[in-house]
């Protein structure tokens, strides 16, 4: 596609719940990265894939949080035993190889 | 670990007048790049810098990277309300790609 689409824009869920954000990057674009960003921050990075590999996922906090991009493209974050702590807006960017990023326009996650 | 640090936080000026911000660091990065964040919205790319002492502008907005690699100003001439935002520095960290951020400078303009 055109830009970096991420689905849902906004995700309300309950304590304790599981819940799914998914990143769709731009065609042709190698690397892909998840940061979360909360209020008032700068993005924080999470998790970055080359192709369909996590490459470097320093920046989970917890074992809660998994992310998988099985075919190279399309990304899935997942969080389980969701925490109010983990309410913030999750920003997926694509690249070519380690070039700038382009950002989507992110998911707003609230956990309640 | 590595940490970007914005100056000023916040900034509110009348249309038409200059800004500048800046970003420093206590380590060095070959690369500064400035992203411009409007609400609900990802950040959006301004300008990259690659070379110690480059200075490069986008329409209104000039960038320097520092001399010394620690360090870089974004510049924004004759300010209009759409230049409202939030204004984030960010650096690589490591050779991957992912991106160290500043907190950012919110930049309001009172027309």
């Amino acid at each position: 596609g055109a830009g970096v689409s991420q689905t849902p824009s906004n995700k309300v869920t309950e304590k304790g719940k599981y819940v799914e954000l998914r990143c769709d990057p731009i065609s042709g674009h190698t690397a892909l990265y998840w940061y979360r960003q909360s209020l008032g921050q700068g993005p924080e990075f999470l998790i970055y894939f080359q192709g369909t590999g996590a490459a470097d996922d320093s920046g989970l906090p917890n074992d809660r949080f998994f992310a998988v991009r099985p075919e190279g493209s399309v990304s899935t974050l997942k969080i389980q035993r969701t925490e109010r702590g983990d309410s913030a807006v999750y920003l997926c960017a694509s690249s070519l190889d380690r070039g700038p990023s382009t950002f989507g326009s992110g998911t707003r996650l609230t956990v309640v | 670990g590595q940490q970007l640090n914005q100056s000023p936080q916040s900034m509110f000026i009348q249309e038409g007048e200059d800004v500048s911000m800046n970003c420093t660091s206590s380590s060095i990065f070959n690369t500064w790049l400035w992203y411009k964040q409007d609400p609900g919205e990802g950040p959006v790319l301004l300008i990259a810098l690659y070379k110690a002492g480059e200075l490069t502008s986008n329409g209104r907005l000039t960038a320097q990277f520092g001399i010394t690699r620690k360090d870089s100003f974004l510049n924004i001439s004759a300010s209009i309300p759409s230049d409202v935002g939030i204004y984030f520095c960010a650096g690589p960290a490591g050779n991957t790609g992912k991106l160290i951020f500043g907190q950012g400078t919110t930049l309001q303009v009172k027309p």
